[in-house]
């Protein structure tokens, strides 16, 4: 069965470094996401991404994010300058419309230091 | 504000007993709702669906209920095992765009036991 997959597992990084976050949604899927979840706290929605540009984003998505899709197959969520904030678990999605169930990877956890 | 919550952060049941997850929200112009099933270590994943114009689905040994009315959906899993044990979400399409982004409530952990 096609898999959303990520990497890497486990990322640490300093605090105001710059991580990417990789992910390779399923093949033929066009609508992608990244989610994240704070330790204990539930999911929480970052941005949407469909046809090369965002279509949705949430407040938690500020100018230190973004994402790109830089070439046929993976999709990646940057963070220029991280905080300690930022720690917590990153879930990438795809789906095949934009209706369909939203298939979600295993995740990243960031850890910021 | 948040929409989507849950009534219960834990549940507890005994393996082959029936168990109930609570969900309730407050957007009644909602008319989509998922359940998803989050393993320790893994990702959610998709359970089951429901819109508004039902009042019941069934799957394998999952059942949604959705009462408009009061504003609140159940997950029914029948003869639980415990690999159904995990953390479950309700979730609903965020007002959006072109994206359906997810709003999900905080999770209820139900635990089986045998």
């Amino acid at each position: 069965e096609p898999e959303v997959t990520q990497t890497p597992s486990h990322q640490v990084t300093q605090m105001g470094q710059e991580v990417i976050l990789r992910c390779v949604p399923i093949s033929n899927h066009l609508y992608f996401y990244w989610y994240r979840q704070i330790l204990g706290q539930k999911v929480e929605f970052l941005v949407s991404f469909y046809n090369n540009e965002i279509s949705e984003k949430s407040e938690i998505f500020d100018d230190q994010f973004s994402v790109e899709r830089p070439d046929g197959s993976n999709f990646t969520l940057k963070i220029r300058s991280t905080k300690l904030e930022d720690s917590a678990m990153y879930f990438c999605a795809s789906s095949a419309s934009s209706a369909d169930e939203q298939y979600f990877g295993p995740g990243t956890r960031l850890t910021v230091t | 504000g948040e929409s989507v919550g849950l009534h219960l952060p834990t549940l507890s049941v005994q393996e082959g007993d029936n168990s109930i997850i609570n969900c309730a929200y407050s957007n009644s112009a909602s008319d989509y709702f998922i359940w998803y099933k989050q393993e320790s270590g893994k990702g959610p994943q998709f359970i089951i669906d429901i819109r508004s114009n039902m009042d019941k689905r069934q799957g394998q040994r999952v059942t949604v209920l959705l009462n408009k009315t009061v504003k609140h959906l159940s997950l029914q899993i029948a003869a639980t095992q415990p690999g159904d044990s995990a953390v479950y979400f309700c979730a609903e399409p965020l007002p959006q765009g072109s994206g359906y982004a997810l709003n999900f409530g905080k999770g209820t952990s139900l635990l089986v036991t045998p």
